[in-house]
């Protein structure tokens, strides 16, 4: 079975600074992917940014950014230029076989 | 783009009532997911179907059945309502299995009361 650790359950920011999530997990897995989902106070679950785990290279998508380190089984979400949006909860969520396994999830508040 | 439809947005039910869930994947998309997230928790994976057969099941109750149909809709059918069950309830959709099967896309959920 896999675990996902969010060891950050809140965290604020300063509007356009940068801030990192942090997240581990465990698996006996050796292809599987990593997912960042945000979820805003509507509740509705979006999707951030994705991570193979058989491909090196970090994934970024706009200010969203990873640093992916498979050995050390950790996965940071990265967000640049934090905007006043970004407030949510952020949620690491790990997929083998067929289901995805969340964290417990990280508060995020970007303050003005 | 079309997205993941799931109906009632809310519903309020009393105990030992039941319910029934409905979602509607995105075109094409012929994998189901349900998962459950109670108040301040991470969601919780209930089930899941593949072309109409369950494909892996989670941490979902005896009281609890799901189904896919023809059309690849699915129905979360929820039985003797507990007020535990109380949570909102994500249905997900993902294309074919092993063509981006890992991409799953949610619905905004049914937010469940039970009284």
């Amino acid at each position: 079975a896999q675990t996902v650790t969010q060891s950050q359950p809140e965290m604020s920011v300063q509007e356009a600074e940068t801030v990192t999530l942090s997240c581990t997990y465990d698996t006996s897995e050796n292809n599987y992917y990593l997912f960042w989902y945000k979820q805003p106070p509507s509740r509705q679950m979006i999707l951030v940014i994705r991570q193979e785990a058989y491909k090196q290279q970090n994934a970024t998508e706009n200010r969203f950014s990873v640093n992916f380190q498979k050995a050390a089984k950790s996965f940071s979400l990265k967000i640049s230029d934090s905007q006043l949006g970004d407030t949510a909860m952020y949620f690491c969520a790990f997929y083998a076989g067929n289901m995805l396994t969340f964290g417990g999830g990280t508060r995020l508040m970007v303050k003005p | 783009a079309a997205g993941v439809i799931q109906s009632p947005r809310h519903l309020i039910k009393e105990k030992r009532e039941t319910a029934t869930l409905k979602c509607y994947p995105i075109p094409r998309h012929d994998t189901v997911y349900w998962y459950q997230q109670g108040p301040g928790q991470d969601p919780q994976f209930l089930i899941s179907f593949y072309e109409k057969m369950q494909s892996d099941k989670g941490s979902i109750p005896d009281r609890f059945s799901a189904q896919q149909f023809s059309d690849y809709h699915s129905e979360l059918n929820m039985s003797s309502l507990e007020l535990g069950d109380s949570a909102l309830y994500f249905c997900a959709s993902s294309g074919r299995r092993g063509q981006k099967a890992y991409e799953q896309y949610f619905g905004p959920g049914t937010r469940l009361t039970v009284t």
